[in-house]
């Protein structure tokens, strides 16, 4: 178990450019999931997948995101057109559908939109 | 919709002092009650958990009981450490179709020596 890695661990990019993070979840487990914390809050919900199937998106996640886990493996975030509003922390969780089902989270990218 | 209400911070106590973080929650039936902790510079960490009404979760001298009539998960720690200086998040999951978290805003506790 080497845990939930995600992958950059920071990204500044200009505003309009698009960016792809990615996250590479617990290695057994079937379940992924998308959340975004901004500074001083919780983390939001954006999306979720079991397996390759993306079951729940959040109003959150607008058009300009798309979340895609093609092999049920690891999963990549995509923001086109960066705005500034999307400047946070991305963070990833994987869980088991097997056991209890607790989501372990991956450190975070964190995204700077200049 | 589901929300979690945590007690404003920030926190600051001396150590061995005694800790309650206050957590309310707005869900219709019955979903699991869950706190992360967050130390600097790490990812969330699970600290506890509970499922079902009057069960009581417990991690590290921390303990939270779930209690559906007050509809609260407050945290408590009898003799707090150094270590224990984080942010601390209450979080829900109704489970089923709608097994992601929903998170409070987070507790900063500051723990002095």
């Amino acid at each position: 178990d080497t845990g939930v890695s995600q992958d950059p661990r920071h990204k500044i990019t200009k505003r309009g450019q698009n960016v792809t993070f990615r996250c590479d979840p617990i290695s057994e487990h079937n379940r992924l999931y998308w959340y975004r914390q901004t500074l001083g809050q919780g983390p939001e919900f954006l999306t979720y997948f079991q397996n390759e199937a993306q079951l729940e998106k959040s109003r959150l996640l607008s058009d300009r995101f798309s979340a895609e886990r093609p092999k049920g493996s690891f999963s990549t975030l995509e923001i086109q057109r960066t705005e500034q509003g999307d400047s946070a922390m991305y963070l990833c969780a994987s869980s088991s559908a097997r056991g209890t089902d607790t989501q372990y989270f991956g450190p975070g990218t964190r995204l700077t939109v200049l | 919709g589901n929300s979690v209400t945590q007690m404003e911070g920030p926190v600051t106590l001396s150590e061995e002092a005694f800790l309650t973080i206050n957590c309310t929650y707005t869900a219709t039936g019955y979903p699991s009650l869950f706190w992360y902790v967050q130390y600097p510079g790490e990812g969330l960490q699970l600290l506890l958990k509970a499922t079902k009404a009057d069960d009581k979760g417990s991690n590290k001298g921390f303990e939270a009981t779930y209690r559906k009539e007050t509809t609260s998960f407050h945290l408590e720690k009898g003799s707090v450490q150094v270590s224990d200086s984080a942010v601390y998040f209450c979080a829900l999951s109704k489970g089923g179709s709608a097994r992601q978290l929903t998170f409070g805003s987070g507790t900063q506790l500051t723990v002095l020596p």
